[in-house]
């Protein structure tokens, strides 16, 4: 299974893009790479998912590059609400079994 | 569509004791996992069913921790006899074998053993 590493956290301003960067150096040919979002006291949500190149959608982008050792989710103009723990994680599509890491707590400031 | 339930929403107990888990699924989800977040941890993986068989259970501790999936829609997750490390909370998720894009979650049940 492919290991991620993400920052431990991040600090942000409102009406800021935000851009967080996972490494996932032996992503395997198959898999995917998927974002999650935390709120206290909830469980994960689905943000955004990838196989390579860039996914847009009304949340989030994702930008993988050729190599696919690492990938960025970028969110446009963040708000209070977007304060959350955001994880990165990578596996295979259809086995839907996926290892989170410890994520990145994204603190954004008015 | 409903979400994933889960209950109770918290729980306290003594060391020692047992304490159990339920969660409904989405409906028409077959596969279904059960997680362990620990505070300021990434949840981990516990055990993953399909319908109402195993897939993987390589995480779960199998001295104290059972879990079930009668007929292949409610699951319970058992702890007998917890230890003070249980305290976390734990998470239900189900999927669709056709929604790659992974699962849906509950809220979670808090528990704290004193």
């Amino acid at each position: 299974l492919a290991k991620t590493t993400q920052p431990i956290s991040m600090d942000s301003y409102e009406g800021q893009e935000v851009n967080i960067t996972c490494s996932h150096n032996n992503i395997a040919t198959n898999d995917y790479i998927t974002w999650y979002q935390q709120f206290p006291s909830q469980g994960p949500r689905f943000i955004i998912q990838g196989y390579k190149t860039k996914v847009t959608n009304e949340v989030a982008s994702l930008f993988i590059p050729a190599d696919r050792k690492s990938s960025t989710l970028s969110l446009p103009r963040v708000s209070l609400s977007d304060t959350a723990v955001y994880y990165c994680l990578v596996g295979l599509y259809n086995f839907n079994k996926f290892y989170f890491g410890s994520g990145t707590k994204l603190n954004v400031k008015p | 569509e409903a979400g994933v339930a889960q209950s109770p929403r918290y729980k306290i107990i003594e060391k020692r004791q047992s304490v159990a888990f339920w969660c409904n699924p989405i409906s028409g989800h077959a596969t279904l996992y059960w997680y362990q977040q620990i505070l300021g941890q990434g949840p981990k993986l516990l055990i993953q069913f399909q319908n109402n068989g195993v897939v993987d259970d390589s995480q779960l501790p199998k001295d104290r921790f059972s879990a079930e999936r009668l007929k292949g829609v409610d699951s319970t997750l058992k702890i007998q006899p917890a230890k003070l490390e249980d305290s976390a909370v734990y998470l239900c998720a189900s999927s669709s074998l056709d929604q790659g894009y992974g699962y849906t979650f509950g809220s979670g049940t808090r528990l704290t053993v004193v």
